[in-house]
């Protein structure tokens, strides 16, 4: 079985502040895990995903997130918040087959000007 | 290159009504799904297609019905729409190849029943 947990439904961050976004995993399997971003009224965009060739993962808009095996964590950051990244973000875990893509419940990033 | 497209945008039913959300994809890719979000609960997979004439159920199917009669188009049927049915559908294809190939989102149909 596979999970997500994402921890905190709303963040609020200043703008210039730093990002993090918590993503905890739970599989069986090696996973394999991603970040999408929701922008309103949108559907959902990959961010970044981990494929196992390296445990820190570069994305756009200037995002990165750090595979930890012993934390079983993915953890979300990017250095300095922008007013265009506010949005819903979320976690994702597939272990494996074509339909087992596991969301978490996401969270919704306020920047404060 | 449109993606993956939904239509309608946005629908109004009555109980009891039915309805057929089309998503049409134009990047050749085998698996289709279709999700529902609904606040605090992420989004949850109602049904999904590994290929052309092929569906399955996903984790909340009861209430809807799917078809692909061709590879670039998933359809979700409501054959009697109820309250609890009102959410945001999202349709998405992936590629084939491979467990870490992105899902691709339509921008949604928000359905309202009353």
């Amino acid at each position: 079985a596979q999970s997500v947990t994402q921890l905190g439904s709303h963040v609020s961050v200043s703008e210039g502040a730093l990002v993090l976004l918590r993503c905890n995993y739970s599989s069986s399997v090696p996973p394999y895990l991603f970040w999408y971003v929701q922008y309103p009224n949108q559907g959902l965009q990959l961010l970044l995903k981990y494929t196992s060739a390296a445990t820190l993962v570069k994305g756009i808009n200037g995002f990165e997130a750090e595979f930890k095996k012993s934390e079983t964590s993915f953890h979300l950051t990017k250095p300095s918040a922008h007013m265009s990244d506010a949005a819903e973000y979320f976690c994702a875990v597939n272990s494996g087959g074509y339909q087992k893509v596991t969301f978490g419940t996401g969270t919704k990033l306020q920047v404060i000007p | 290159n449109a993606g993956v497209t939904q239509t309608p945008k946005f629908r109004v039913l009555k109980t009891g009504q039915s309805m057929t959300l089309l998503c049409a994809q134009d990047m050749n890719h085998e698996y289709m799904y279709w999700y529902r979000q609904d606040p605090g609960m992420g989004l949850r997979l109602i049904h999904y297609s590994v290929g052309e004439g092929t569906t399955a159920k996903g984790e909340v199917p009861d209430g809807y019905n799917v078809s692909r009669l061709k590879k670039q188009n998933f359809l979700l049927g409501l054959e009697s729409a109820a309250p609890s049915q009102t959410s945001v559908y999202f349709c998405a294809s992936r590629a084939r190849q491979g467990n870490n190939s992105p899902l691709h989102f339509g921008n949604g149909t928000r359905l309202t029943v009353t």
